[in-house]
């Protein structure tokens, strides 16, 4: 089974910041991951398809990259309204959400 | 508008059986994958069934796998999941959730019913 660890658990931001979320694979993915974020109390929901397709609708401070293992979600200007726990997913081999990254405002 | 709305939450005790349901609307049900994908009290998302969509292919997740059983019917654009010899591991948000088409990324989901698992 693929792994994916996320880093870091916990991040604390201010608002304007350009804000970088980590993803690594236990093995390589091919690209074959998105992204969802979670706000309290709420359904996830998608933001990035295939690493760095942006999902309709979703505002375009949100971008992401990588390859092989790696994977990155960023935010360009962190907005209050940001706040919220995002995973990654991968489904290269199997269906595989990560942990999770919590992302604060400071 | 896409709409998934679950339905059976409620608290039962270890071993017992529960069904909940998935009502669709605003989408052409038959078309499209459907996956149950659960989260524990503030614990990540666990995907845990998948069903195509004309039922010819089910997959499950190893925490469920001969407990659980994912099935829908296209008529009444319903997606169901059929949960035996619950345990109290089994508490959690419930969603279901929409694959998108031909793809594998979770679209659409519900708003998620809780089960609860406890003496």
């Amino acid at each position: 089974d693929i792994q994916m660890t996320q880093s870091p658990s916990v991040l604390s931001a201010s608002v304007g910041d350009r804000v970088t979320l980590s993803c690594k694979a236990s093995q390589n993915i091919n690209k074959n991951l998105d992204w969802y974020q979670q706000k309290l109390g709420e359904a996830p929901k998608l933001l990035i398809y295939f690493t760095n397709n942006l999902q309709t609708g979703i505002p375009s401070r949100f971008s992401g990259s990588g390859s092989g293992t790696d994977y990155t979600l960023t935010i360009s200007s962190l907005q209050p309204e940001d706040v919220a726990t995002y995973y990654c997913y991968q489904y290269n081999s199997g269906l595989t959400f990560g942990s999770g990254t919590k992302l604060e405002i400071k | 508008e896409v709409q998934l709305v679950e339905s059976g939450e409620g608290l039962v005790q270890p071993g017992s059986s529960m069904k909940l349901s998935c009502v669709a609307s605003g989408f052409t049900f038959s078309n499209y994958g459907m996956n149950w994908i659960r989260q524990a009290p503030k614990k990540g998302l666990e995907w845990i069934a998948l069903i195509y969509y004309d039922s010819s292919s089910k997959y499950y997740a190893d925490s469920v796998k001969g407990r659980f059983t994912i099935s829908r019917d296209n008529s009444k654009n319903t997606l169901y999941l059929e949960m035996n010899s619950l345990r109290s591991e089994d508490t959690a948000m419930y969603y279901c959730a929409k694959f998108s088409y031909g793809y594998p990324h979770f679209d659409y989901w519900g708003q998620g019913v809780m089960v609860t698992v406890s003496s």
